[in-house]
């Protein structure tokens, strides 16, 4: 059963660019035709998709971050990553990681979720 | 921006039933499947139906789902405790070219 573990720092300044980390265990983040989601979850708010990325390299994006969002994806680490730059507190968040197939298929499973907070 | 509506709340005593609205357009939920999420308080969600109305390995057959035009709904029979949690529709939509969530419906067993 796969598993996905988000990484990446608990705080990040204003201004500055947010990184995350997906590292996927049990399975190949390159077999079959899976995608790679990114949501995320301000707290007691609900949850928004900020993008996702195919196995080969392609995205599609929130239209709302597209501006801001960067994913791509490390087959040789069996990972995939998340860069959002020009943050503020309003990206403060839960940010998780998810494996869809197909493309419109649902998200599962699902990362555990990493806090960050966006302040000086 | 969530663009699925859910009431923001719903409410049953033990062995009662709870239904889920999930209310969209021709872009998303006319147009693509609905899968639900249901997430257990300071967890991350877990799929609780796919494809409108399959469910996964391992969820109880109390959860049922169905959609009918542009609406979906979740439907818990036989209520219990550990039902207690936040639900969330979600489908792909076209026009966005990409995934919208519901709102959500926060589920309190009486």
């Amino acid at each position: 059963q796969v598993q996905l573990q988000e990484s990446g720092p608990g705080l990040v300044k204003p201004s500055e660019t947010l990184s995350l980390t997906c590292s996927v265990s049990d399975g190949s983040i390159s077999s079959k035709n899976y995608y790679w989601s990114w949501i995320r979850q301000p707290a007691g708010k609900g949850l928004e998709w900020i993008g996702r990325v195919y196995t080969s390299g392609s995205t599609n994006y929130n239209p709302s971050l597209k501006s801001r969002v960067t994913i791509s994806v490390d087959t040789s680490k069996n990972l995939f990553s998340l860069k959002l730059n020009s943050v503020t507190a309003a990206d403060t968040a839960v940010y998780y990681c998810a494996r869809t197939l197909p493309s419109w298929g649902p998200f599962d499973p699902w990362g555990q979720g990493t806090l960050v907070t966006v302040s000086s | 921006q969530s663009v699925l509506t859910q009431p923001p709340s719903a409410s049953g005593a033990p062995g009662q039933r709870v239904a889920i609205s999930c209310s969209g357009s021709s872009s998303n939920i006319g147009s693509n499947t609905v899968h639900w999420y249901q997430q257990l308080p300071g967890t991350a969600p877990k799929l609780l139906i796919y494809s409108n109305n399959q469910r996964p390995s391992g969820v109880p057959d109390r959860f049922s789902g169905s959609k009918s035009g542009t609406s979906a709904s979740l439907a818990i029979s036989g209520l219990q405790s550990e039902d207690e949690a936040d639900y969330y529709c979600a489908a792909w939509d076209d026009s966005l070219n990409g995934y919208v969530f519901g709102t959500g419906t926060k589920v309190t067993v009486l």
